[in-house]
């Protein structure tokens, strides 16, 4: 099983659609997870930490599920600006710096 | 401003000489990273530091070495054993706790011939 696992997509959604990605991760000791974007050709930028009582900014809400070991991002009202990769990344290391493995991401395109 | 800087942009080289990829921070932060992308694929570790003199083995470290004498720095060498260098490597920094997120450089797009 790999260590971080995202569903590649395409996902291919009309504006204003929500939207909603997984991603799971093996290390029940992770303890820092966060959601990025990438555009074409660019570097990955922060979208949002994810919190362990989940959080929300603007339309992009994250929750986290120790449970069943995974995060979620959704996206509402989706704009075609949103069209992206969207990484998931999570601190394997538990309590320290650690290795940060990236999930192979999901790329969202967003249509008229 | 406080960022990552990665240079050079685009780098050229023959199959068989090793290549220094520089990245530098002004971010006082501990902990720094190399990734690689391929086309279509998620970020890959290489190489990790969390303290000066100090790294890690990523996933594919196999080809590749590192250093880390400064805080500031973490130039990584492509050598001629790594099988397929042409990537676009990405490099960042975290701090100052270990849940706080990865900050990137702009990347080097490295391609081999």
């Amino acid at each position: 099983r790999k260590e971080v696992e995202q569903d590649p997509g395409p996902f291919n959604v009309p504006e204003g659609a929500t939207v909603a990605f997984n991603c799971t991760y093996s290390n029940s000791a992770s303890q820092s997870f966060f959601w990025y974007r990438q555009d074409c050709r660019k570097e990955p930028k922060l979208l949002m930490s994810v919190y362990s009582s989940g959080n929300e900014d603007g339309r992009f809400t994250a929750q986290l599920n120790r449970a069943s070991q995974y995060i979620s991002l959704l996206i509402r009202d989706s704009k075609l600006s949103d069209s992206a990769t969207y990484l998931c990344v999570v601190n394997a290391g538990g309590t320290s710096y650690g290795k940060l493995t990236f999930g192979q991401g999901t790329i969202l395109t967003v249509h008229p | 401003d406080g960022g990552i800087t990665q240079s050079p942009k685009y780098l050229f080289r023959k199959e068989g000489q090793n290549v220094t990829l520089s990245c530098e921070q002004n971010l006082n932060h501990d902990a720094m990273y190399w990734y690689r992308q391929d086309p279509g694929q998620g970020l890959r570790l290489i190489y990790y530091s969390q303290i000066v003199n100090d790294f890690q083995k990523g996933d594919i470290a196999e080809g590749y070495s590192v250093s880390r004498e400064k805080k500031e720095s973490f130039p990584l060498t492509v050598t001629s054993a790594q099988k397929n260098p042409t990537a676009f490597y990405l490099c960042a920094s975290t701090g100052p706790s270990y849940n706080s997120p990865l900050h990137f450089g702009n990347g080097t797009r490295l391609t081999v011939t």
